[in-house]
């Protein structure tokens, strides 16, 4: 299995721009994470999903964070408009059937840059 | 509603040493627990789980940790520290009753002095 995917793995870009990161969880997998990683806040999770719905958004920061998940397959986290406070490793990870084993499975991360 | 602490940002220790990370979890019903490491630009990855099987849980690399209900702790160990160990490690608890979400704490990153 080639585990989570993430894209990119870096990007830079500039104030006010949008943004868009992807997420392909481990196949079979029905829990998705999105989570966002700074020196200062530490880890923090900002929406998950269970069988591609929503099921608690609450860390997402504020309405220019959004997530989607249309399919078993995909997901992704858009910023709109980006702001430099935004910067931040962000990690998708995925977890699977298992309710007892329900560990989690981390991509490599997509660090994201707002100047 | 559950939380964790972890004693100490920042640990260090010398190559060959006892390793000794320090979690406690605050939870209302039985937790699952666990260990995660992060290596330099990776993205985390599990060291072991603790889900009310054996108290006494061994995982990857020759670490293991203790789960302590009367402490509400979770200590992550290791007997001899290796250089490769150098990384960061975050405690994390779940609910059974609310398996999916999974609450990590701060994190301690880990030195190892040659």
């Amino acid at each position: 299995d080639a585990g989570v995917i993430q894209s990119p793995r870096h990007e830079v870009t500039e104030m006010g721009q949008e943004v868009t990161l992807r997420c392909k969880p481990i196949s079979g997998h029905n829990s998705l994470f999105w989570y966002r990683q700074t020196m200062m806040r530490g880890l923090e999770l900002l929406i998950y999903f269970n069988n591609n719905v929503p099921i608690d958004d609450s860390g997402m920061p504020e309405d220019r964070f959004s997530a989607k998940m249309p399919n078993a397959s995909f997901s992704t986290l858009k910023i709109q408009p980006s702001e430099p406070r935004d910067s931040a490793v962000y990690f998708c990870a995925s977890s699977g059937r298992d309710r007892v084993n329900n560990e989690q499975f981390f991509g490599p991360g997509t660090r994201l840059t707002v100047l | 509603a559950q939380s964790v602490t972890q004693l100490g940002s920042h640990v260090s220790v010398s190559e060959g040493a006892l390793v000794l990370l320090r979690c406690n979890y605050s939870s209302s019903v039985p937790p699952y627990l666990f260990w995660y490491v992060q290596y330099p630009n990776q993205g985390l990855q599990l060291l072991l789980k603790y889900t009310s099987a054996a108290t006494l849980v061994k995982g990857i690399n020759g670490f293991e940790a203790e789960f302590k209900k009367s402490e509400t702790s979770f200590h992550l160990t290791k007997p001899s520290a290796h250089m490769s160990d150098a990384a960061e490690y975050f405690c994390a608890v779940s609910e059974k009753t609310s398996y999916d979400k999974v609450i990590f704490g701060p994190g301690t990153s880990l030195s190892v002095i040659p």
